[in-house]
């Protein structure tokens, strides 16, 4: 079984433009994550997917971000324009279940990592 | 809210000795903890996971973590480190939303 995969793997943009994250879950998980690492910062929740509807987007920074999940499969996360500060690594992750109960478990792609010059 | 406090960002063990990894946390509901581990250029893998059963938990690799409430602390720890285990370490708390709050990280270094 494939796991959660990210594309790319690394981008690097100047300030201004315009780059789109992908994320392929894991077949048949209905809940899609995303999370970003800024350098030196912890790793922080942006939004929850479940299918293609966003049942949390509270940590999304600023309208500069917006994810889709069209059909409930795959997801983009695009920033646009991009800023310095939104470098760092975006994880997206996967589960099953909603919550992290006895059942639950979120499997973490590689990420992609972002750099703004 | 809730939040998670791991006591060291780098810590350094030799080959076959113990590894400790302290995680303090904080949360208004009873929390579910998990650690998770980050090797060079690969994804967050779960390494185990406390939620509300045995307060002892076991994961994968040998590693283990003890909740202790009145300690607020879910500290993990390994009997024999092994060059492999050197990676960055994720202390993580999921309270009534359906965030995960992670730690800052620690990495661990493993010296031959």
């Amino acid at each position: 079984e494939a796991g959660v995969t990210q594309f790319p793997s690394h981008s690097v943009i100047e300030k201004g433009q315009t780059v789109t994250l992908r994320c392929d879950p894991i077949s048949g998980h209905d809940n899609l994550y995303w999370y970003r690492r800024v350098m030196g910062k912890e790793i922080k929740f942006l939004l929850h997917f479940v299918k293609e509807s966003k049942q949390d987007e509270s940590g999304m920074p600023n309208n500069r971000f917006l994810a889709e999940r069209t059909g409930g499969t795959y997801s983009t996360l695009k920033v646009q324009p991009a800023e310095l500060e939104d470098s760092g690594v975006y994880f997206c992750a996967s589960s099953r279940y909603a919550g992290t109960g006895k059942n639950g478990e979120l499997f973490f792609g590689e990420g992609s990592r972002l750099t703004v010059l | 809210a809730q939040s998670v406090t791991q006591l060291d960002s780098h810590v350094s063990v030799s080959e076959g000795t113990p590894v400790l990894l302290r995680c303090n946390y904080s949360s208004s509901y009873s929390p579910s903890l998990f650690w998770y581990v980050q090797h060079p250029n690969k994804g967050l893998q779960l390494l185990l996971k406390y939620t509300s059963a045995a307060t002892l938990v076991k994961g994968i690799n040998g590693f283990e973590a003890e909740f202790k409430k009145s300690e607020t602390s879910f500290h993990l720890t390994k009997p024999s480190a092994h060059m492999s285990d050197a990676a960055e370490y994720f202390c993580v708390v999921s309270g009534s939303a359906r965030q995960l709050t992670f730690g800052s990280g620690t990495q661990l270094t493993v010296l031959p």
